[in-house]
């Protein structure tokens, strides 16, 4: 089974500044892959960013960038440059290759401040 | 990339009575779909999982009988509430995803907020 944990309820930024949202996990598979959900006040889930377990580079996507620790499961997201729009509920999620179900974590509410 | 929606957006019920959500896969065939269930604040818990044509598997804790799931054809799964009741009030959420697709996402659809009087 697997368990992701994401330790940071809330978490702000001003406008143009970085953060970073974090998630740790745990499984027994040798792979897998990580997400980062964004979920905005209309509760449509996007996705942000996809890591595949087996590669070494970090994944990215524009503004946002995660920083994968295979060996200490860690999966942390780094958004630089906040804008407004950034403001939503970021879910960590895992999910193994065997199957397609995803266990998410806790989620942390991201606020961006002006 | 691909999309799903769900229907209704809102809906209201009297406690007692049924209520179905629709789930559609408007551009790519979803061999298997999932069932979600969010209380507000906090994270999706996965309800069941369908795939087209067999019976949904359900989660730990989540009544078959209550929580009635359809996954008839690879476009279209279905979820009932029967006999809601006020705590049956929630937001659930579906997503598709591709059998054979390893490296693919789940494809959620934007919701159904359920609110029972």
């Amino acid at each position: 089974a697997q368990t992701v944990t994401q330790s940071q309820p809330e978490m702000s930024v001003q406008e143009a500044e970085t953060v970073t949202l974090s998630c740790t996990y745990d499984t027994s598979e040798s792979d897998y892959y990580l997400f980062w959900y964004k979920q905005p006040p209309s509760r449509q889930m996007i996705l942000v960013i996809r890591q595949e377990a087996y590669k070494q580079q970090n994944a990215t996507e524009n503004r946002f960038s995660v920083n994968f620790q295979k060996a200490a499961k860690s999966f942390s997201l780094k958004i630089s440059d906040s804008q407004l729009g950034d403001a939503a509920m970021y879910f960590c999620a895992s999910r193994d290759t065997s199957g397609s179900r995803l266990t998410f974590g806790e989620g942390t509410q991201l606020t961006v401040n002006p | 990339g691909a999309v799903v929606s769900q229907h209704p957006s809102w809906v209201i019920c009297k406690s007692g009575t049924s209520v179905k959500i629709e789930c559609r896969s408007l551009d790519f065939q979803a061999t298997t779909m999932f069932w979600y269930r969010q209380f507000p604040k906090q994270s999706l818990m996965l309800m069941a999982t369908s795939n087209e044509g067999s019976k949904a598997t359900y989660e730990q804790g989540v009544e078959k009988d209550k929580f009635l799931i359809n996954h008839a054809s690879l476009t279209l799964s279905t979820l009932t509430v029967t006999s809601a009741h006020p705590e049956d009030s929630s937001f659930y959420i579906c997503s598709g995803g591709r059998q054979g697709v390893i490296q693919d996402e789940q494809y959620f659809g934007p919701g159904t907020r359920l609110t029972v009087t």
